[in-house]
């Protein structure tokens, strides 16, 4: 059970717009930055987003992020076959025992 | 532009320690003011994080592995390094380094099967 709650799987079709939602406490996604991450199948992952809504050098705006309190939020526009990929999002837990925790996952398939 | 590269043993039997390394290239990894970490992915499943370390060798784990792992630094060889003792089959799975600030950046991983 992962101590961040994302949806297992959404589906849109090409050029659409799908949001990944990330769900998490005070302790985590309400205190702490929040990242997210892109798996291609086979693939180490990649980071797409970091503290909450800045995109590395090389990520396209179609991918962007938001926080509210202690749920995050992924957007990806102009959906593209190859955008088909697991989605982590991940944050720091700063309870009694400090350490990382990621979402379960979110696998989105371009219909 | 940074990068980190695992290296390991690909099997390890069960009872013995997963050993793992991992080299750092394009920066030095006592120049800046970055955690280094591991974190593991078993097959078909989710991320772990299995815990971090400073230049200075400072470490913090995850809770739940905490009494199985080593984390150490070799800033002379710009590497970081995992010892996970006491492994069963639960323990197969892609095991990566990465760079640990506010957001990971992550090495290629590599598989580690736990099989007598």
């Amino acid at each position: 059970q992962s101590v961040l709650t994302q949806p297992p799987s959404v589906s849109a079709a090409p050029g659409q717009k799908v949001t990944i939602s990330c769900s998490g406490s005070s302790s985590n996604i309400g205190n702490n930055y929040v990242s997210w991450y892109q798996q291609l199948p086979g693939t180490a992952p990649k980071l797409l987003i970091y503290d909450n809504n800045k995109r590395p050098s090389g990520i396209p705006d179609r991918f962007s992020g938001s926080k509210s309190g202690t749920s995050a939020t992924l957007g990806i526009t102009g959906l593209q076959t190859g955008d088909e990929a697991d989605y982590y999002c991940g944050t720091w837990d700063s309870s009694l025992s400090a350490y990382w925790v990621f979402g379960g996952g979110t696998k989105l398939t371009v219909l | 532009q940074l990068q980190l590269q695992e290296s390991g043993p690909g099997l390890v039997k069960p009872s013995e320690t997963l050993s793992l390394i991992c080299t750092v290239s394009g920066g030095s990894i006592s120049s800046s003011s970055y955690y280094w970490g591991w974190i593991r992915q078993p097959p078909g499943k989710g991320l772990e994080w299995i815990g971090s370390i400073y230049y200075s060798g400072r470490t913090y784990y995850n809770p739940s592995l905490k009494s199985r792992v080593t984390i150490s630094v070799d800033t002379s060889k710009n590497q970081f390094s995992l010892k996970l003792s006491s492994v069963t089959a639960t323990d197969t799975a892609v095991y990566y380094c990465a760079k640990d600030s506010s957001s990971l950046l992550w090495g290629q991983g590599a598989l580690v099967t736990v099989s007598s």
